[in-house]
């Protein structure tokens, strides 16, 4: 069964400054996406990661893939509040016709 | 613009209604619909993928004869929640892939937040 965490689970960060949000997934998964969700919403499409060593960057979020190590990270660079929101990875289950497993979700607080 | 669309966005309706949740690709066909479930503060559980034309396909643990899903149509499928009560409010979004480019990610719908009194 595949399962995907992540962490940290809860990330209150000041303004300005960078961190990381990790996803680990248990069994091999050849296409991984980000999502953003807001409260009350639904989910926002971040990136689609495809490949080993994939990077993709969008503005302060920057995601890459290492399949090897069954790793993602979402790289946040000098935080604004407007990226306050739960960020959820997800990941295709081989074989399983485009079926997402999503990870446990981070939720991030950008604080002034 | 949205290409999934879902409806209603919200429902407050007594316990013992069956309510019925319809999610639409606007401009592509999905054979494939998938539908979940998120409760307050955690992720998305998938509950069952709808398939175009023939049964939908549930998750372990989800009763199919509470939630009924029908594919009729490749842009159109529905879920109706039979005998709600108050344990089945949740939020529940679906989401579709397009069919002819498999690699690009599922579009959700905005959710709808079922609430049984």
């Amino acid at each position: 069964e595949l399962k995907v965490e992540q962490n940290p689970l809860f990330l209150s960060m000041q303004e300005g400054k960078n961190y990381t949000i990790y996803c680990n997934y248990s069994t091999t998964s050849d296409r991984l996406y980000w999502y953003r969700q807001d409260p009350g919403k639904s989910l926002e499409s971040l990136f689609v990661l495809l490949s080993n060593g994939a990077v993709k960057q969008e503005g302060r979020l920057m995601a890459s893939l290492d399949t090897k190590a069954r790793l993602s990270t979402l790289h946040i660079t000098a935080a604004v509040h407007d990226l306050s929101a739960t960020y959820f990875c997800a990941v295709i289950n081989t074989g399983t016709a485009s079926k997402l497993t999503f990870g446990t979700g981070t939720r991030l607080q950008v604080t002034l | 613009g949205a290409v999934v669309s879902q409806h209603p966005s919200r429902v407050i309706c007594k316990s013992g209604t069956s309510v019925k949740i319809e999610c639409r690709s606007l401009d592509f066909q999905a054979t494939t619909m998938f539908w979940y479930r998120q409760f307050p503060k955690q992720s998305l559980m998938l509950m069952a993928t709808s398939n175009e034309g023939s049964k939908a396909t549930y998750e372990q643990g989800v009763e199919k004869d509470k939630f009924l899903i029908n594919h009729a149509s490749l842009t159109l499928s529905t879920l109706t929640v039979t005998s709600a009560h108050p344990e089945d409010s949740s939020f529940y979004i679906c989401s579709a892939g397009r069919r002819a480019v498999g690699n690009q990610p599922q579009h959700f719908g905005d959710g709808t937040r079922l609430s049984i009194l």
